[in-house]
């Protein structure tokens, strides 16, 4: 299987901010890795998928890059609906591992 | 426009089964793939497996197998996901969701979530 590893774990940060959340895969994926945000009581969103592809309807300021078994999510300036869980995917190979997710928080 | 409408909050005993069902709408169900993915309280996401709702083929997560079916009707385009011989260590909410691919898979649509509760 597949393992997803993302740091930090947690993160406080303030509005405006400029962050950056990581996701590190135990082999090389590709391009098959997604980006989901979820908020509490709430089912998970897509953000953004193969690496770097907003999903419709996702503003701007979320950005993904990375390739192999790097990647990165940032979000260039933090809104206040911004703050939430985000979780890391591969979608290269089956079982379809997610990683333990990032939960981001107001500083 | 594209909805998966899931079944109700379910409470088992510890041993028994649960079904939960996955209604899709706003779009052809055989095109894509639903996946179940499952959420303990407080921890992390779960991939439990997928159906090809066109073949009805299937793939499940080792972690799962011998445990669940997925099966589906296409004349009502409902999914099901079936998890026997439960623990308490089931209690989640479970989630069935949509997959497209373009230049990757991706789960696109997510239903709500069903609350199992496995207690004695």
């Amino acid at each position: 299987d597949i393992q997803m590893t993302q740091s930090p774990s947690s993160l406080s940060a303030s509005v405006g901010d400029r962050v950056t959340i990581t996701c590190r895969a135990s082999q090389t994926i590709n391009s098959y890795l997604n980006w989901y945000q979820q908020k509490p009581g709430e089912a998970p969103r897509l953000l953004i998928y193969a690496v770097s592809s907003l999903q419709s309807g996702v503003p701007s300021r979320f950005s993904g890059s990375g390739s192999g078994t790097y990647f990165t999510l940032t979000i260039s300036s933090l809104q206040p609906e911004d703050f939430a869980t985000y979780y890391c995917q591969q979608s290269f190979s089956n079982p379809r591992t997610f990683g333990q997710g990032t939960r981001l928080e107001i500083k | 426009q594209v909805q998966l409408v899931q079944s109700g909050a379910e409470v088992k005993k510890p041993g028994a089964s649960v079904r939960v069902s996955c209604k899709a709408s706003g779009y052809t169900f055989s095109d894509y793939y639903l996946h179940w993915v499952r959420q303990a309280p407080g921890q992390g996401l779960e991939w439990m497996g997928w159906i090809n709702p066109n073949s009805g083929g299937t793939s499940y997560a080792q972690n799962f197998q011998g445990r669940v079916t997925m099966t589906r009707d296409t004349s009502v385009s409902t999914a099901y996901m079936d998890l026997s011989r439960l623990r308490s260590d089931d209690t989640a909410v479970y989630y069935c969701v949509r997959e497209r691919y373009n230049s990757a898979y991706y789960l696109d649509v997510w239903g709500k979530g069903t609350t199992v509760t496995v207690s004695s």
